[in-house]
């Protein structure tokens, strides 16, 4: 059974840009999570999707937003990029959003 | 007032020991916890999880305590190989009156460093 991918695993983008990140829930899962991890705040939550549908959301500022697929699949977006959203990015699949939840490897944004 | 950097308490141990991991957590009505392991350049790996009914769990050379009267959990590992070097965090589900649920919303620790000298 195929884990959580998450693509790109790495990324460099520039100051005022946008970014999409992608990440594939195990077969199965439908509550996809979305944490930014840097070491000044460790990790933090930012939403949750659960068949489509935004269930919770963190605190995080409106630039950082998602969706989810019909398959699942999810993506995040950040817009208007700051150098404090240099980070590790992780989403984590489950199958309620209640129960196990696993980790994809990740994608490193450097914003320069 | 905010750190500038998480400064990660660090656990070192030899091999073949046993370690002890740790972690008290916020929410008292939080039933459910995850502990996960992060090697460096990788995601968190999922380790262990306990419910908050019950107070002992255990896995393959793990074995996770969850005490509720002090919000306290604890992270054990059976004789300790190098590839247990990582840093561990400990997670829980804190219970929104919303929904009756968390909604994929973990509540990280700050993490420890287990490192393992051979």
């Amino acid at each position: 059974k195929a884990g959580v991918t998450q693509t790109p695993r790495y990324l460099i983008k520039t100051r005022g840009q946008q970014v999409t990140l992608s990440c594939s829930p195990i077969s199965g899962h439908r509550s996809v999570s979305w944490y930014q991890q840097t070491p000044g705040q460790g990790l933090q939550f930012l939403f949750e999707y659960f068949s489509e549908t935004q269930r919770n959301k963190g605190n995080f500022p409106g630039r950082f937003s998602g969706r989810q697929f019909s398959n699942s699949r999810s993506e995040m977006n950040v817009s208007t990029l700051e150098l404090g959203d240099s980070a590790l990015y992780l989403c984590a699949s489950s199958f309620t959003g209640n129960t196990e939840a696993f980790f994809g490897q990740g994608t490193r944004l450097t914003v320069v | 007032g905010e750190s500038v950097g998480l400064h990660l308490p660090t656990l070192s141990v030899q091999e073949g020991d046993n370690s002890i991991i740790n972690c008290a957590y916020s929410n008292s009505a939080s039933d459910y916890f995850i502990w996960y392991k992060q090697e460096s350049g990788k995601g968190p790996q999922f380790i262990i999880d306990i419910r908050s009914n019950m107070d002992k769990r255990q896995g393959q050379r793990v074995t996770v305590l969850l005490n509720k009267t002090v919000k306290h959990l604890s992270l054990q590992i059976a004789a300790t190989q190098p590839g247990d070097s990582a840093v561990y965090f400990c997670a829980e589900f804190p219970r929104s009156v919303n929904y009756g649920g968390s909604q994929g919303n973990l509540i990280f620790g700050k993490g420890t460093k287990l490192s393992v000298k051979p």
